[in-house]
C-alpha cells in the first residue's frame, strides 16, 4: 500500500533553516510527482510547489521561491524540503502528497519557530 | 493566481441530512479540481478528483460535478465521520491553489 512517511515536529529558532523528509514507499518512486503543501494554524492549504523525482524538473509557486527548495533522492525514495532563514510566519504544518490528484498525502510535520 | 471562493465557509447540518459545498474559480479550470477532507488531527483525506471521480475507498454518499468556474460537493446522508473540514483545490494552473475551507459542524 501507498504510504507517504514525513519527519517528526521541528523546533527551529528564527533564522535558521530546517529539512523535513517524505519518505515514499508501495509503489515506483519516480512515477510521481510530489508536491508539498503548508498549513498555518487554523489556516487553509497553500501550495509550494512539486518536483519530478524522475527528472529532477521542480515547479515552485512564486511566493516560495527563495524560501523552500525541493530535493528528492532517488535511492531512498525521500522527497524533501528545505525552508531556509526561519521567521515565525513559517511556523505551519507542512505536507507532501502524491501527484496532482493528490491521492496519497504523508501525515504532516509540524515546524515551530521560536527562540 | 486563480483563486478559489468556497461557500460556505460554515454549515451546521443534522445527520441523514444531504449537503452541498460549493467552489467557483476566479477562471475556467477545466474540471481539473481536486476535494479533501480534514479532521481536527490534521489527516488529510482525498475525496474526489477531477471534479466527479471519487478516491480509491471513499464512501459513494460523496460526490462531485461541475465544469467551468462553478463546481460542488455533495454529501448525500451525513454520517458522524463525516463533520470536518473540506477544501476544494484547483491543478489546472501553477500555482495549484485551495478554497478556504468549508466547516461542517453537527447542528
Amino acid at each position: 500500500q501507498v504510504n507517504l512517511l514525513q519527519s517528526r515536529a521541528a523546533l527551529v529558532k528564527p533564522g535558521a533553516s530546517v529539512k523535513l523528509s517524505c519518505k515514499a514507499s508501495g509503489y515506483t518512486f519516480t512515477d510521481y510527482y510530489i508536491h508539498w503543501v503548508k498549513q498555518s494554524h487554523g489556516k487553509s492549504l497553500e501550495w509550494i510547489g512539486n518536483i519530478n523525482p524522475n527528472s529532477g524538473y521542480i515547479n515552485y509557486n512564486e511566493k516560495f521561491k527563495g524560501k523552500a527548495t525541493l530535493t528528492v533522492d532517488k535511492s531512498t525514495n525521500t522527497a524533501y524540503v528545505e525552508l531556509s532563514r526561519l521567521t515565525s510566519e513559517d511556523s505551519a504544518t507542512y505536507y507532501c502528497t502524491r501527484g496532482s490528484t493528490g491521492a496519497y498525502w504523508g501525515q504532516g510535520t509540524l515546524v515551530t519557530v521560536s527562540s | 493566481d486563480i483563486q478559489m471562493t468556497q461557500t460556505p465557509s460554515s454549515m451546521p447540518a443534522s445527520l441523514g441530512e444531504r449537503v452541498t459545498i460549493s467552489c467557483r474559480a476566479s477562471q475556467g479550470i477545466s474540471n481539473y479540481l481536486n476535494w479533501y477532507q480534514q479532521k481536527p488531527n490534521g489527516t488529510i483525506t482525498p475525496l474526489i478528483y477531477y471534479t466527479s471521480n471519487l478516491q480509491s475507498g471513499v464512501p459513494s454518499r460523496f460526490s462531485g460535478s461541475g465544469s467551468g468556474t462553478d463546481y460542488s460537493l455533495t454529501i448525500s446522508s451525513l454520517e458522524p465521520e463525516d463533520f470536518a473540514m473540506y477544501y476544494c483545490q484547483q491543478y489546472d494552473s501553477s500555482p495549484n491553489t485551495f478554497g478556504a475551507g468549508t466547516k461542517l459542524e453537527l447542528k
